[in-house]
């Protein structure tokens, strides 16, 4: 148990469908973070929010939407997805996005596009 | 961020210290060394870091050379559940960004 939680743990979703990943962090930390890791790749940063502001966006595609309503609760809004954005989708939270704290993962959800 | 590398994959019997090597050449004054472990189909977990002193948890001691080039993660009695792929990561100090390489694949035998 590593105080973040991620749902739902397995999706399959048509290219046309719209979905929303959820991560949740028990740790009352302040900074949360979405990953991607795709097959025989390393993780990818994709977004970094900071006190429900997010601070960074790393060329993502726009047909991934994040949202933070608050330090503890972090989306990822699905729409129009590509077979190639198939991957481990894990999310993170830490105490700040600055300092040497480290990160804590949740266990992904494990997204298949059709 | 500094670049480090690993061997790609380590056996170690059940039961007996696991020592994981990492380099880190270029790393600078204010990065730190930072370890995740990941088992299949979990999403990566952290075990230690440290900056220039050797450091130790529950999990496992951490050995930075006197030159801070490189270090190795032990886990003193390695168990099966140890198996997993094992990241060495150096971070900025102040920065969000981990950057993870392709690390360790370490089997632990019975």
């Amino acid at each position: 148990e590593t105080g973040v939680t991620q749902t739902p743990r397995h999706l399959v979703m048509g290219m046309t469908n719209k979905k929303s990943l959820k991560c949740e962090q028990h740790l009352g930390h302040n900074a949360m973070y979405w990953y991607k890791q795709s097959a025989k790749k390393p993780l990818e940063l994709m977004f970094v929010y900071s006190l429900e502001e997010r601070v960074e966006n790393n060329s993502v595609p726009s047909r991934f939407s994040p949202e933070c309503p608050n330090s503890s609760h972090l989306f990822l809004h699905l729409h129009t997805l590509q077979p190639e954005d198939s991957a481990l989708y894990l999310c993170a939270s830490s105490q700040h996005t600055t300092g040497y704290q480290p990160q804590h993962f949740g266990d992904g959800t494990r997204l298949s596009i059709l | 961020d500094a670049k480090t590398t690993q061997p790609p994959s380590m056996d170690c019997a059940e039961g007996r210290a696991a020592n994981l090597p990492c380099n880190h050449s270029t790393i600078s004054g204010n990065e730190y060394v930072y370890w995740y472990r990941q088992i299949h189909s979990q999403g990566p977990q952290y075990i230690i870091h440290g900056l220039k002193n050797n450091e130790t948890n529950e999990m496992a001691s951490l050995i930075i050379t006197e030159d801070r080039k490189s270090s190795t993660l032990i886990l003193p009695h390695a168990t099966l559940r140890d198996t997993a792929v094992y990241y060495c990561i150096v971070r900025q100090g102040g920065s969000e960004k981990l950057v993870f390489g392709k690390g360790t694949k370490l089997t632990v035998n019975p």
